[in-house]
């Protein structure tokens, strides 16, 4: 079963503009991941913030964590037309176990 | 970060028959994980698999269905049995790696069942 659901489902912005996608789970977690899915190809890892950690940044990405609400947002700055894509976020759950759960994803259209 | 590979990449397959799929890594890793992609759903867990260890198998998912082998630690193979046209998906394997677990998948398998 999917941990977390993520909003909005799909997002079409322009070139430039900023993309914010958000990513809400249930139980609790030891960290959480954002991957980037291009059409019909693999997961590119983009980034992983963990339970204690509140923002990150990489690059054009910036992600924050709200543990209190159980929820993270992915915020994509000056985005171009090769960032469109799915985005998942995935929250790693367990203790002495681990396992990833994906949430449905964010389908997102940067027109040129 | 763990490079990953799988093979086949792509397969058709009749039902009633079975796939083996292949996950090479070129590291040594403890946790590997087998997930499904349907076509426009996301990843879901099928299974853990620890070396060392027999698969961790998600609900929904059975080992006479979906039996696993992890030999060693750059290696496993997760086989789809007895076909039907709903196993056509995209089969990815996982590893997780590093203090913090980040983990990084292959590049997937798609299968088709007719």
């Amino acid at each position: 079963s999917q941990q977390g659901e993520e909003d909005p489902q799909a997002l079409s912005i322009q070139e430039g503009e900023n993309a914010t996608m958000n990513c809400s789970y249930k139980t609790s977690i030891n960290n959480l991941q954002w991957y980037r899915q291009n059409s019909g190809r693999g997961l590119v890892h983009l980034i992983l913030i963990r339970s204690n950690e509140r923002e990150k940044h990489s690059g054009r990405l910036r992600v924050t964590l709200d543990t209190s609400k159980k929820s993270s947002s992915l915020l994509i700055t000056a985005s171009r037309a090769a960032d469109t894509a799915s985005y998942f976020c995935a929250t790693a759950v367990g203790g002495g176990g681990f396992k990833t759960i994906f949430g449905a994803g964010t389908r997102l259209f940067v027109k040129a | 970060s763990a490079v990953i590979s799988q093979k086949p990449s792509r397969d058709i397959c009749q039902r009633g028959t079975s796939l083996t799929i292949q996950c090479q890594v070129d590291s040594q890793v403890t946790m590997m994980f087998w997930y499904r992609q349907q076509p426009g759903q996301s990843l879901t867990l099928i299974a853990t698999a620890n070396q060392g260890s027999e698969a961790t198998y998600e609900s929904g998912f059975v080992i006479d269905k979906f039996p696993i082998s992890r030999p060693n630690l750059t290696f496993s193979t997760l086989t789809v049995s007895n076909m039907s046209p709903e196993d056509s998906s995209i089969y990815l394997c996982s590893v997780a790696q590093g203090a913090h677990y980040e983990q990084y998948f292959g590049p997937g398998t798609r299968l088709t069942v007719t």
